[in-house]
């Protein structure tokens, strides 16, 4: 069964760090980018991060540069999302999703989610 | 950043109707678009990637359409199970994957 399972989520005082994780499972996850994206509370959803089949490349969405590292251990299946220097606005229900093979850039697998509240 | 913009931001349609979603980028993303619809509580699932190719699985009577700047998602039949948000994304200009901002369908 193809899938991605987010775990790591919780709850944060400001300033502080979190690292999610998000484990692939039922395809060659070395064979794909994947990405994290987000969605606050009520909102909409906002990609955060994307790295490359083999992590060699990483981008950021502007709101997370130099907070937040994207990271994955293609031996371990999995990808990360180091958190640091959290705030308020980080709150939301963090993604992570896969594009690529032939899908135009599609997210065409996604995880369940799990939650980032950022209170103090 | 390519802006991508959805029309309306919420609807309320009756079963068997033929509903309408647009999605207009800021710029020509040529067919580089996607449609994604999402339930309360649940992750976004893709409907249609590349304008219109309909990802497997999908009900035929979800259909997508359109190029360049403006696009639009087609149900040609609402069913109950269609009640949730809709969401369109720009896959030309990577790697920002802009969002539209969704739109809330309803069954009336």
């Amino acid at each position: 069964q193809v899938q991605l399972v987010e775990s790591g989520g919780g709850v944060v005082q400001p300033g502080r760090s979190l690292r999610l994780s998000c484990a692939a499972s039922g395809f060659t996850f070395s064979s794909y980018g994947i990405h994290w994206v987000r969605q606050a509370p009520g909102k909409g959803l906002e990609w955060v991060a994307l790295i490359s089949f083999d992590g060699s490349k990483k981008y950021y969405a502007d709101s997370v540069k130099g907070r937040f590292t994207i990271s994955r251990d293609n031996s371990k299946n999995t990808l990360y999302l180091q958190m640091n220097s959290l705030r308020a606005e980080d709150t939301a229900v963090y993604y992570c999703a896969s594009s690529g093979g032939g899908y135009y850039g599609a997210f065409h697998i996604w995880g369940q989610g799990t939650m980032v509240t950022v209170s103090s | 950043d390519i802006q991508m913009t959805q029309s309306p931001s919420s609807l309320s349609a009756s079963v068997g109707d033929r509903v309408t979603i647009t999605c207009r980028a800021s710029q020509s993303i040529s067919s580089y678009l996607n449609w994604y619809q999402q339930k309360p509580g649940k992750a976004p699932k893709l409907l249609i990637y590349a304008a219109s190719s309909l990802q497997s699985g999908v009900p035929s009577r979800f259909s997508g359409s359109g190029s360049g700047t403006d696009f639009t998602l087609t149900i040609s039949s609402l069913q109950p199970e269609d009640s949730a948000t809709y969401y369109c994304q720009q896959s030309y200009s990577t790697p920002q994957y802009t969002f539209g901002q969704g739109t809330k369908l309803e069954i009336k």
